[in-house]
């Protein structure tokens, strides 16, 4: 159980072109779902909180225009890289959470953003 | 904010071989996790260990929340263990902050 799912698992675009990653919770309802980048040997960052059907709450230094989250449902959120340039490039990685009695994230597999 | 450091920084040891792996937190925390990132980047839960001690097969972990650490212990370490460990600590708003990571790659 507790399965978290990400399409796509790679994707290569053109600068200035927008992505959009999803991120699914195939067998549980997220109340919360997170997302965070993870540049080459580096530690993972957390962008953003969403809840289902409310605002997302972005990291401090991270542009909410740029990065737009969209939690629609329990089992699906977004994150759309708009204009993207070659810094974006990276590996974004979500989570996913029901609270059900721990704070404990399941995490997705990640997509590797490369922008040329 | 809280700081999460762990040590060493990279690991090669040869197969067979027991390692300890070190995580330290610069404030109090509600929750620590151990998580392996495979090769192909997937993160993988091992423990869930705010504190006390829990064992699963070569591996186990120990935290000592008073003094602000935890320890990964690998036993009989595999090639299949190479990756990076990271720790992840929880303080109040539920939101992760993963440590600095530790690189171990297990020779054959």
């Amino acid at each position: 159980g507790a399965v978290v799912s990400q399409h796509p698992s790679w994707v290569i675009c053109k600068s200035g072109t927008s992505v959009k990653i999803e991120c699914r919770s195939l067998d549980f309802q997220a109340t919360t779902m997170f997302w965070y980048r993870q540049f080459p040997k580096q530690s993972l960052m957390l962008m953003a909180t969403s809840n289902e059907g409310s605002k997302a709450t972005y990291e401090q230094g991270v542009e909410k225009d740029k990065f737009l989250i969209n939690h629609a449902s329990l089992t699906l959120s977004t994150l759309t890289v708009t204009s993207a340039h070659p810094e974006d490039s990276s590996f974004y990685i979500c989570s996913a959470s029901n609270w059900g009695g721990t704070d404990t994230q399941y995490f997705g597999p990640g997509t590797r953003l490369t922008v040329l | 904010g809280i700081q999460v450091e762990q040590s060493p920084p990279d690991l090669i040891l040869q197969e067979g071989a027991n390692s300890t792996l070190r995580c330290n937190f610069s404030d109090s925390v509600n929750n620590l996790q151990w998580f392996h990132q495979n090769p192909w980047g997937q993160l993988i839960n091992l423990f869930y260990i705010p504190s006390g001690t829990k064992q699963n097969g070569r591996l186990s972990a120990t935290t000592v929340a008073t003094e602000r650490y935890s320890l990964l212990y690998i036993s009989s370490s595999q090639t299949t263990d190479s990756g990076v460990y990271f720790c992840a600590v929880v303080r109040g708003t539920y939101k992760y902050i993963f440590g600095t990571g530790t690189r171990l790659k297990v020779l054959a």
